[in-house]
């Protein structure tokens, strides 16, 4: 099956700082979408972006489905960013996701 | 719209017990998945229905089972209770089948003593 492999497998920041957290995927998908989990356990969706780049805010993502890789950035740091950010992706008709490990995310203020 | 709720929100059971889990997923979402996710392994599908239909299944034993009803509701069930089938159980919904944007409910912590 599709392996997903995210790094860094965490980050420690400062309010205001910017950060890159990286996505691979071993097969070309049809379904990739970032999510944010905060300390109750809630998953946030952040993007669905199987290819190409959006932005949200002070968060942008973009996919090079290619090069099977998918970046998310965060800008300007908050410390309502923390958490885990996990990467997932499908590729089958149905819509089973295959979780990363996850970037745990600390900012200080 | 309101969002994905799932009910219990907590539970505690005992090795052997059975337990069963609802999900009511977004108003005019057909879709209803669910994950399992453990310290160990990390966030696993266990399966997902479609028009009370099990599309697909994830690699899980045949303990873990569910169903979905008409109104797109669903439930899963694990019977005889295994200390390692503590884990938050979460629940997801989409309007399509494949490839789209899945929302995730709260979760149920279930802990087996």
């Amino acid at each position: 099956g599709i392996q997903v492999e995210q790094s860094p497998p965490d980050l420690i920041l400062q309010e205001g700082a910017n950060s890159t957290l990286r996505c691979n995927f071993s097969d070309s998908v049809n379904n990739l979408q970032w999510f944010h989990q905060n300390p109750w356990g809630q998953l946030i969706n952040l993007f669905y972006i199987p290819s190409g780049t959006k932005q949200n805010g002070r968060l942008s993502a973009t996919t090079v489905a290619t090069e099977r890789y998918s970046l998310l950035y965060i800008s300007s740091s908050q410390t309502t960013d923390s958490g885990v950010y996990f990467c997932a992706v499908g590729n089958q008709a149905g819509t089973a996701l295959i979780f990363g490990k996850g970037t745990t995310l600390s900012v200080s203020s | 719209k309101a969002g994905v709720t799932q009910t219990p929100r907590y539970l505690i059971k005992t090795r052997g017990q059975q337990v069963t889990l609802s999900c009511s997923p977004i108003s005019g979402h057909r879709s209803v998945s669910w994950y399992q996710q453990t310290p160990g392994q990390g966030l696993q599908f266990l399966f997902e229905y479609f028009s009370e239909t099990q599309r697909n299944k994830g690699n899980f034993p045949g303990r873990f089972s569910g169903r979905q009803f008409s109104n797109s509701r669903s439930e899963m069930n694990v019977s005889t209770l295994e200390l390692g089938d503590s884990a938050l159980y979460l629940c997801a919904s989409s309007l399509l089948q494949g490839g789209d944007t899945q929302y995730f409910g709260p979760g149920t912590r279930l802990t087996v003593l």
